[in-house]
C-alpha cells in the first residue's frame, strides 16, 4: 500500500466550481510534488514544495493553486477549470535531497473530470 | 526532440518470456536513470535506478545504462502476469533537482 494518501480518488466538477485535492504523507519527507497525467502519457510536473516553500512552478495556469500547510500535507485548489484539465493528478513526496536518484513516492492519484 | 524517448509499445508476451524495455535520451548531463512501474489506475512506483553507466540487478529485473550511446534498458526475466503494467523510464540531472524527465511509457501485457 502506498504511504502517500490522496483524496478524493475521483472528482467531477463543473467549470465554475471550486474544489480541492488533498495529499498526506507521514514518511517525514520534506519535498512534495503535484504531477498531472493524461491518459497514455507520462506524469508532467506542476509544482514542487521543499520545506513547505514553493520551489518549482512549471508555468501552471493560475486556476491551479497549490498550498502546503505543513510538512505532511499538500493541497491543490481548483477553480474555473477547463475540460482539458481532466486528468489524473498525482501527489508525490521525497526526501530533500531525494535519497536515491530523485526517488519519488507517488500516491494513487485523484482522477478529475471537468464538465 | 524530446529529452527522453521510449519504445512506445504496447508489448504483449507469453508468461516466462524475457522482456526488454528501452529508452534513449539526449541530454548528456543526465546522471540518474530510473524505471517506474505503473499499474492501471495507480500511481507510479520506483522499480530500479542506476547511476551513470553499468548494470544493476534486482531479482528478475536488470537495469542497464550505456552512456556512450545514451541508451537505457530494463530486462525482465521469467515474466509473470503480475508484471503487466506500464513501465516509465525517467532521467535526472542530479538528486537535488526533484525534476525527473519521464519517457512516454511502454505498456506490457504478460499472458498466462
Amino acid at each position: 500500500d502506498t504511504e502517500v494518501t490522496q483524496t478524493p480518488k475521483h472528482l467531477v466538477m463543473g467549470m465554475t466550481n471550486k474544489k480541492s485535492l488533498k495529499c498526506e504523507q507521514h514518511m517525514g519527507h520534506r519535498a512534495m510534488y503535484w504531477y498531472k497525467q493524461k491518459a497514455k502519457k507520462p506524469p508532467e510536473l506542476m509544482f514542487v514544495y521543499s520545506y513547505e516553500k514553493l520551489s518549482i512552478n512549471e508555468s501552471v495556469p493560475s486556476r491551479f493553486s497549490p498550498e502546503c500547510p505543513n510538512s505532511s500535507l499538500l493541497n491543490l485548489h481548483l477553480h474555473a477549470l477547463q475540460p482539458e484539465d481532466s486528468a489524473l493528478y498525482l501527489c508525490a513526496s521525497s526526501q530533500v535531497p531525494p535519497r536515491a536518484a530523485g526517488e519519488l513516492f507517488f500516491g494513487e492519484g485523484s482522477r478529475l473530470t471537468v464538465l | 526532440q524530446k529529452e527522453v524517448e521510449q519504445d512506445p509499445g504496447p508489448l504483449s508476451v507469453p508468461e516466462g518470456a524475457i522482456v526488454s524495455l528501452n529508452c534513449t535520451y539526449s541530454n548528456s548531463a543526465f546522471q540518474y536513470f530510473m524505471w517506474y512501474r505503473q499499474y492501471s489506475r495507480k500511481g507510479p512506483e520506483l522499480l530500479m535506478y542506476t547511476y551513470s553507466s553499468g548494470n544493476k540487478e534486482d531479482g528478475r529485473f536488470t537495469a542497464q545504462v550505456d552512456k556512450s550511446s545514451k541508451y537505457i534498458s530494463l530486462f525482465i526475466r521469467d515474466s509473470q502476469p503480475s508484471d503487466s503494467a506500464t513501465y516509465l523510464c525517467a532521467d535526472n540531472l542530479n538528486t537535488n533537482a526533484g525534476k525527473s524527465t519521464f519517457g512516454d511509457g511502454t505498456t506490457l501485457t504478460v499472458k498466462p
